[in-house]
């Protein structure tokens, strides 16, 4: 089965650091362009950055550039995210997402994880 | 960036109706535009790319139109599963990739 788990938040005060996981399984994850998107309580979804296959390429909103950090591992089937200097406004449920590669530039999303949930608060 | 507006924001139809969302881009992005559908607590599940295109597993019943600025997505005879919210995205440019900000489709 095509899968992605994310792992890693919690509750984490102003200015604090958090990583994400993404744990992928059942494709062959060196393949794809991974993403990462959030989405804050009752609200929409952000893109939050993508990175390639072999990680030559990588971008990132504004709103977390200098901040947020993407990267994957191939050998370890996972994608990352680590956060610095959280804001308050940072809170939100952060999925990974695959990208299926339709358009052969960052594109559409095709598979999702679940989610894990980052609250910044102090 | 390139901003995707949608419209409605939230209706209410019956199960069986036809209904038509509306995406809208401030610039044009040819046909480099997927929608996705969002149940409450759940992660978002593609449903169209490239505008027209239907992913994999998909029910027939959902379609989309449009190109350039003006985009569609229609589900022909509404079922009870397909309440739920509607995204649409652009990936025409980048960064940032953008998501328009959501049609509810509630039961009337």
């Amino acid at each position: 089965e095509v899968q992605l788990v994310e792992s890693g938040g919690g509750l984490v005060k102003p200015g604090g650091s958090l990583r994400l996981s993404c744990a992928a399984s059942g494709f062959t994850f060196s393949s794809y362009s991974m993403n990462w998107v959030r989405q804050a309580p009752g609200k929409g979804l952000e893109w939050v950055s993508s990175i390639s296959s072999s990680s030559s390429y990588i971008y990132y909103a504004d709103s977390v550039k200098g901040r947020f950090t993407i990267s994957r591992d191939n050998a370890k089937n996972s994608l990352y995210l680590q956060m610095n200097s959280l804001r308050a406004e940072d809170t939100a449920v952060y999925y990974c997402a695959r990208d299926p590669g339709y358009s052969g530039s960052p594109g559409a999303f095709d598979i999702w994880g679940q989610g894990t949930m980052v609250t910044v608060s102090s | 960036a390139i901003r995707m507006t949608q419209s409605p924001s939230s209706f209410s139809a019956s199960t069986g109706d036809r209904v038509t969302i509306t995406c809208r881009a401030s610039q044009g992005i040819s046909s480099y535009l997927a929608w996705y559908q969002q149940k409450p607590g759940k992660a978002p599940k593609l449903l169209i790319y490239a505008a027209s295109t239907l992913q994999s597993g998909v029910p027939s019943r959902f379609s989309g139109s449009g190109s350039g600025t003006d985009f569609t997505l229609t589900i022909s005879c509404l079922q009870s599963e397909d309440f739920a919210t509607y995204y649409c995205q652009q990936y025409y440019s980048y960064p940032p990739l953008t998501f328009g900000g959501g049609t509810k489709v509630e039961i009337k």
